[in-house]
């Protein structure tokens, strides 16, 4: 199945807000409210930042928020941080496949 | 606290079967409904969902795998398994094995540090 399309990389200045773009079809992220959120940092496993659209688990910073808009699920960062900078990945739930996730985003902290 | 640990060899050689396993402490297999997963990530690369499995023994599988994978399940010790067969080059990545807290809906809170797999003669 084809991944979702995220932007390569973003970046911002500290303090900032950015947001993270994961386009899909209404066979994924606009059929579903099953949008996960993941920050990977260099040699570590992911993490999981957010899940269905817009719900944060447990010790995650309230900095992090996601939606959904049709087929476009979002992330945003807000107030940015260095320690923020990473890659990051959205997952969808499909019809096609349970799971497919987006190429990932780059996220640098200028 | 749940941790889970993937083991298995790191080198394959092509055309034969990549075997791994993943052993999940801190939390039985067969409680809370989550669904066990293996997810990949090539060099460099993106993620990759692989498939997985209930307790129960009831499997998902990328469809683009499926005719060379099987997942299976070992809740006496607490594991869950890959096997992928006849693999080639394209097979090299780093293995992650996760808890699905979704059902399988695809939100993985727990994850194994990863095992880089290589696939070479």
């Amino acid at each position: 199945q084809s991944a979702l399309t995220q932007p390569a990389s973003v970046s911002g200045s500290p303090g900032q807000s950015i947001t993270i773009s994961c386009t899909g079809t209404s066979s994924d992220v606009g059929g579903y409210n099953s949008v996960s959120w993941y920050q990977q940092h260099p040699g570590r496993a992911p993490k999981l930042m957010i899940y269905d659209v817009s719900n944060r688990p447990s010790g995650v910073s309230n900095r992090f928020s996601g939606s959904k808009s049709g087929n476009t699920a979002s992330l945003t960062i807000s107030g940015l941080q260095a320690e923020d900078e990473a890659d990051y990945y959205c997952s969808s739930y499909t019809s096609n496949s349970p799971v497919v996730f987006g190429g990932g985003t780059k996220l640098t902290v200028l | 606290q749940v941790q889970l640990q993937e083991s298995g060899p790191g080198l394959v050689k092509p055309s034969q079967t990549l075997s791994l396993t993943c052993t999940v402490s801190g939390g039985s297999i067969i409680s809370g409904g989550y669904y066990w997963s293996w997810i990949r990530q090539h060099p460099g690369k993106g993620l990759e969902w692989i498939g997985y499995i209930y307790y129960s023994g009831t499997t998902y599988y990328n469809p683009s795998l499926t005719s060379r994978l099987t997942i299976s399940v070992d809740t006496s010790k607490n594991q869950f398994s890959l096997n992928l067969n006849s693999v080639t080059a394209a097979d090299t990545a780093v293995y992650h094995c996760a808890r699905d807290r979704t059902s399988g809906y695809g939100a993985f809170d727990y994850w194994g540090r990863g095992i880089l797999v290589t696939v070479s003669s």
